[in-house]
Parts: structure tokens; sequence; C-alpha cells
């Protein structure tokens, strides 16, 4: 079946401007993960959706940043008043429960000018 | 705090084994893992080992746990130009938790 999928793949906006961004799971996935890579960086968790849980928001770097997962299937993370240090590859991934069946997208990359 | 800790970088000649280290501060841990992500490609799960394991073999790949030392390695044996990728270590408390990922090791294969 379908993997995850993220749109947009390329995001390029200007300083000050908010973006969404948007992540379809695998389908009856009820665990969904939002990451950011930056240059040198690594990987850096930002949130965490587990099925009708409040979500794990300990990651988001700023109340800039946000995230919903509607009706426990897509998610957008929602960036406000962006910042150069913004840009970064942002990934998500969703798992089934166990430990080997998290799938990663292919992540949106962001560029801030 | 959780963090994981990896070398950056680690060059490796073709056909020798390569040994990826990485260590890690949470000793609540139960799951550990090794991702690869390759240029152009996206993130796969390479293998995992819960915590109550010393060493996990699948194919050409070894994991080694030190739980006492809070130490992970990932040995590739006759390593190929395809293994040629970022190695990231990561850890989970619980199965479906976030993980935590390490900066990744870029390995470099030399002819």
């Amino acid at each position: 079946g379908a993997g995850v999928s993220q749109s947009p793949s390329n995001k390029v906006t200007e300083k000050g401007k908010d973006v969404e961004l948007r992540c379809d799971p695998i389908s009856g996935h009820t665990a969904l993960y939002w990451y950011r890579q930056s240059l040198g960086q690594g990987l850096e968790f930002l949130i965490y959706f587990q099925g009708n849980s409040a979500p794990d928001k300990s990651g988001l770097p700023s109340d800039r940043f946000s995230a919903e997962r509607t009706g426990g299937s897509v998610s957008t993370l929602t960036i406000q008043r962006t910042q150069q240090e913004d840009s970064a590859v942002y990934l998500c991934a969703s798992s089934s429960g166990g430990p080997d069946t998290q799938y990663f997208g292919p992540g949106t990359r962001l560029t801030v000018l | 705090g959780e963090d994981v800790e990896q070398s950056l970088f680690l060059s490796v000649r073709e056909g020798d084994s390569s040994v990826i280290n990485c260590t890690y501060t949470d000793s609540s841990s139960t799951y550990l893992y090794w991702y690869k992500q390759e240029p152009g490609a996206g993130l796969q799960l390479l293998t995992y080992i819960f915590s109550n394991m010393d060493m996990k073999q699948d194919q050409r790949l070894t994991v080694l746990l030190n739980k006492k030392d809070k130490h992970l390695s990932l040995r590739i044996a006759d390593t190929q130009t395809g293994d040629s990728a970022i190695y990231f270590c990561a850890e989970s408390m619980n199965r479906d938790d976030k993980i935590i990922f390490g900066k990744g090791t870029r390995l470099h294969i030399l002819p």
C-alpha cells in the first residue's frame, strides 16, 4: 500500500510568512510524529500524536509552531511568522504499534528567505 | 535528559567491516534503533534491539548493546559501496513513543 506522504515536497517562503506542511500517514496507523532535520543538527523531535490522547508537544521549539491531527489521520504542522532558522527538512512518520512499524515520509524541505 | 551521541564521520575501505558507535544517556530507554538515510532517500529503519538483549544479528548487520555503559554499536560486515549513507542511532522509552535521534554518522566507503 501507499507509504507516508508529505506535501509540499519543497516550500520557499519569505521571513515572517506563515506556512502549513501536510502529512498523510499510512492508513490505520494510530501514531503520527513530526521531526525536523537541520544541517548538522540531526533529527529533532517536534510533536507526537497517539490515538485520541493529548499530543506530546515537548519538542516544539517555540509557540510559533503548532500541529493538528484531524480525524486521527491527516496532520498539519503550522509555522507562524517564519524565521530563517526554521529552514530545515520537516519529516513526518506514522506507526501502527511496535518499534519496527514506524515509517517515515520523504519530508518537506522548507527554505525561509 | 535524553541525549544520543555518535561520531559524525567514518571512512572504511570496501570489503572491511564498519563499526559505528553510539552512546545514550537515558537508562530507561527500552528500544534502541539504527536508521539509514541515503542521499535523496527517506529514513529507513535498519534494525532495533530491546534493552534486555546484548546482541542482535541480521545478515551483515550486528548490533551490540552494553546497557551498563549505555553504549550501542552497529557493525556492517563486508562493507559495500551501497552502504554509503548516514546512520542514525536512536532510542525510545516505549513502543510507539517518540524516538530521540543522534546527529548521525556519515559512512564513507573508500575504494
